[in-house]
C-alpha cells in the first residue's frame, strides 16, 4: 500500500507560473522527500525535510510540511518547460532504511 | 563517476523464462533497493540491501529474489517470469548515516516486457 498520495494527479501551466504539488501521507514519518522523473529516466532527489522541519527552500523549490495534518506541498516558482515532469513524494518511516512513494504528479509547462 | 547503472536496459522474456537484472553502484552505499514501477502506482519496494551479504523484503517480494555479494553490486533475479512482472524496475542506492535522511539515488531503469 502506498504512504504518500499526490495530489493532483496532473497539472498543466504555461512557462513563467507557479506550480503546487500536494502530498498526504498516513503514518508518522521521520522525513518526506520530493523526487522528479523526466520521461523515461531514473528519479532524481529534489529536496528532504526532516519531520521537525516546516518549510524548505531550494533555488526554485518550496517544500512545506505539516505533521498535524500529514501532508506537504511542493511549490516551483517561476515554471519553465524543462521543469515538465512526474513528481513524487516519498516518505521514510521512523525506522528508517526504507521510503514509500506516492503515484505522482504529472507536470507539463507549455511554453 | 556514473552513479547506479542497471543493465539490461530493456528486455524481452517469454512466460516462465528466467533472467537476472544487474545493479551497480559506484558511491560506496551501503543500501541499495530495487522496486518496480506501474503505471499509476509509483514505484513499489521489491527487496533492499543495509549491507554486502544482507537482504530483506520489501512490499512486493514474490517472485523475485536478490543477492548482494558484493558492496557495489545488487542483482535481481526472475526465477520464471510472468506476464504481471511487465514492468520498468528501477535500482537506487543510499548512504548510511544513522539509518535516516538520505535521499537515494536512482539507475535508470530496466525495461521488461513477459509475454
Amino acid at each position: 500500500s502506498q504512504q504518500g498520495e499526490e495530489d493532483p494527479q496532473a497539472l498543466s501551466i504555461q512557462e513563467g507560473e507557479n506550480a503546487t504539488m500536494n502530498c498526504s501521507y498516513k503514518t508518522s514519518i521521520n522525513n518526506l522527500q520530493w523526487y522528479r522523473q523526466n520521461s523515461g529516466r531514473g528519479l532524481v532527489h529534489l529536496i528532504l525535510i526532516r519531520s521537525n522541519e516546516r518549510e524548505k527552500h531550494s533555488g526554485r523549490l518550496r517544500v512545506t510540511l505539516d505533521t498535524s495534518k500529514k501532508s506537504s506541498s511542493l511549490l516551483i516558482t517561476a515554471s519553465r518547460a524543462a521543469d515538465t515532469a512526474s513528481y513524487f513524494c516519498a516518505t521514510e518511516g521512523e525506522y528508517g532504511n526504507k521510503l514509500v512513494f506516492g503515484a505522482g504528479t504529472i507536470l507539463r509547462v507549455k511554453s | 563517476n556514473a552513479g547506479v547503472t542497471q543493465t539490461p536496459k530493456f528486455r524481452v522474456l517469454k512466460t516462465g523464462q528466467s533472467m537476472t537484472l544487474l545493479c551497480a553502484q559506484d558511491m560506496n552505499h551501503e543500501y541499495m533497493y530495487w522496486y518496480r514501477q506501474d503505471p499509476g502506482m509509483g514505484l513499489r519496494l521489491i527487496h533492499y540491501s543495509v549491507g554486502e551479504g544482507t537482504t530483506a523484503k520489501g512490499e512486493v517480494p514474490d517472485g523475485y529474489n536478490v543477492s548482494r555479494l558484493k558492496k557495489q553490486n545488487f542483482l535481481l533475479g526472475l526465477e520464471s517470469a510472468a506476464p504481471s512482472q511487465t514492468s520498468v524496475y528501477f535500482c537506487a542506492s543510499s548512504y548510511s548515516r544513522g539509518a535516516h535522511n538520505q535521499p537515494q539515488h536512482f539507475g535508470d531503469g530496466t525495461r521488461l516486457s513477459i509475454l
